[in-house]
């Protein structure tokens, strides 16, 4: 199946550990997205990255470092988690430019608990 | 500062009743805008994507405008069913400061279909 697929679909870990978020899609895409998905269940955008190359970097804490190996990978490494770390982490894919004219695919994502 | 807003927040219908979800955007500058479907506890299922140039889209009982002139989308339901009760979010896509496009969504429309 084509898809956007995230690993894992659910973690909960203690705070301070480090922890990491593996996406991976098969859609032929150039650009992918890490997104958070708040307790208010709204999604705000964190990174993006376009051929391996960081484009977009949200007001977001150092403790979140992404790494994309290549364009059909893009992985979320969290440092030292906090409780507020807590939400559903979506991964997204998509063309860049006129590629763009066709939408984003999201992953199923993944619940992050920090207790 | 809210860019993309949703309302209702909330909405409860009877089966088999027509509705609008509605979204305004403040800057008229977007590339497309994307209506996605999140079950509780799921990811985001695209429904239809409107391009700038387009002024509607249609899939099924889904019909999705765009004004972008007035800085509106709108979905309209047909002949809404149980199956339809999920959250739905409006996304605009345009080229954000870092220079690269990205997709800002509004707060969702929690929708409720009593059978």
């Amino acid at each position: 199946d084509t898809a956007v697929s995230q690993t894992p679909k659910y973690l909960v870990t203690q705070m301070g550990n480090d922890k990491s978020i593996k996406c991976e899609q098969n859609l032929g895409h150039d650009t992918m997205y890490w997104y958070k998905q708040d307790s208010k269940k709204f999604l705000k955008i964190m990174f993006s990255y376009n051929n391996k190359e960081l484009i977009i970097n949200e007001t977001v804490p150092n403790r979140f470092s992404p790494k994309s190996p290549d364009k059909a990978h893009l992985n979320l490494h969290i440092n030292s988690l906090e409780l507020g770390d807590s939400a559903v982490y979506f991964c997204a894919s998509s063309h860049s430019g006129t590629g763009g004219l066709r939408g984003y695919t999201f992953g199923s994502g993944t619940r992050l608990t920090v207790v | 500062k809210q860019e993309v807003t949703q309302i209702p927040a909330a909405l409860s219908v009877p089966e088999g009743e027509n509705l609008v979800l509605n979204c305004s955007f403040t800057d008229s500058a977007i590339y497309n805008l994307q209506w996605f479907r999140q079950d509780p506890g799921k990811g985001l299922t695209s429904l239809l994507l409107i391009q700038s140039s387009q002024r509607e889209q249609t899939s099924g009982r889904l019909n999705a405008s765009l004004d972008k002139s007035s800085g509106r989308s709108t979905l309209y339901i047909a002949a809404s069913q149980p199956g339809d009760s999920a959250t739905y979010l409006c996304a605009r896509n345009n080229w954000g400061d870092q220079g690269a496009q990205k997709l800002v969504f509004g707060q969702g429309t929690r929708l409720t279909i009593n059978p």
